[in-house]
């Protein structure tokens, strides 16, 4: 079975820093895809980045990053010159291309400080 | 632009009482999922729907839940006999094609008391 493990509950940087959010999964499967996910105080879960696993370029997505590791089954999500806005839970999510569910981490709070 | 939405965005129910959460998923779109996230914990899978059918259900999708796309446009989660353990947030999603990302709409907030 497909897990996905996020270590850290919580991060706090200051703002205009840059923070990396840690990912990593365990799959048998060659083909898949990953997310992240932001979930602000709003709750609503919106789409940060995804990336297919056949690529081997990192998904870029403005301020957001990733470095994806597929042997090592990494998927760490950077975040660049971070902003107040960018407090939220981040989820990290694996989906499986037989059924297209969607298996997610723990999440971790991400804490922007002025 | 396109969102899925979801009402009602709070619903208080008496324990052994149905509720039916609703979704509007985005037009186009033919995949529908519902998530559950209790306070605090993970996200949880609970159900995939696809051309009129159930594509996948997770263990605790279990007799007690059953979903429906009753008229083209919505999509229903509904509960019967509501137990104290399904407070929770409850997510909609849908995408428009296999393998593509779920938009997910705001979530319902279901306590059951």
């Amino acid at each position: 079975a497909q897990t996905v493990t996020q270590s850290q509950p919580e991060m706090s940087v200051q703002e205009a820093e840059t923070v990396t959010l840690s990912c990593t999964y365990d799959t048998s499967e060659s083909n898949y895809y990953l997310f992240w996910y932001k979930q602000p105080p709003s709750r609503q879960m919106i789409l940060v980045i995804r990336q297919e696993a056949y690529k081997q370029q990192n998904a870029t997505e403005n301020r957001f990053s990733v470095n994806f590791q597929k042997a090592a089954k990494s998927f760490s999500l950077k975040i660049s010159d971070s902003q107040l806005g960018d407090t939220a839970m981040y989820f990290c999510a694996f989906m499986k291309l037989d059924n297209y569910q969607l298996i997610w981490g723990a999440g971790t709070k991400l804490i922007i400080k002025p | 632009e396109p969102e899925v939405t979801q009402t009602p965005s709070h619903q208080v129910t008496q324990m052994g009482q149905e509720v039916i959460l609703r979704c509007v998923p985005i037009s186009n779109h033919l995949y529908f999922y519902w998530y559950r996230q209790i306070l605090g914990q993970k996200v949880e899978f609970l159900v995939s729907f696809y051309n009129n059918e159930i594509s996948e259900k997770s263990e605790i999708f279990d007799d007690q839940f059953s979903v429906e796309r009753p008229d083209g446009s919505n999509f229903t989660l509904k509960i019967r006999s509501t137990k104290l353990e399904d407070s929770a947030m409850y997510f909609c999603a849908s995408s428009e094609r296999e393998g593509t990302e779920a938009f997910f709409g705001q979530g319902t907030r279901l306590t059951v008391v």
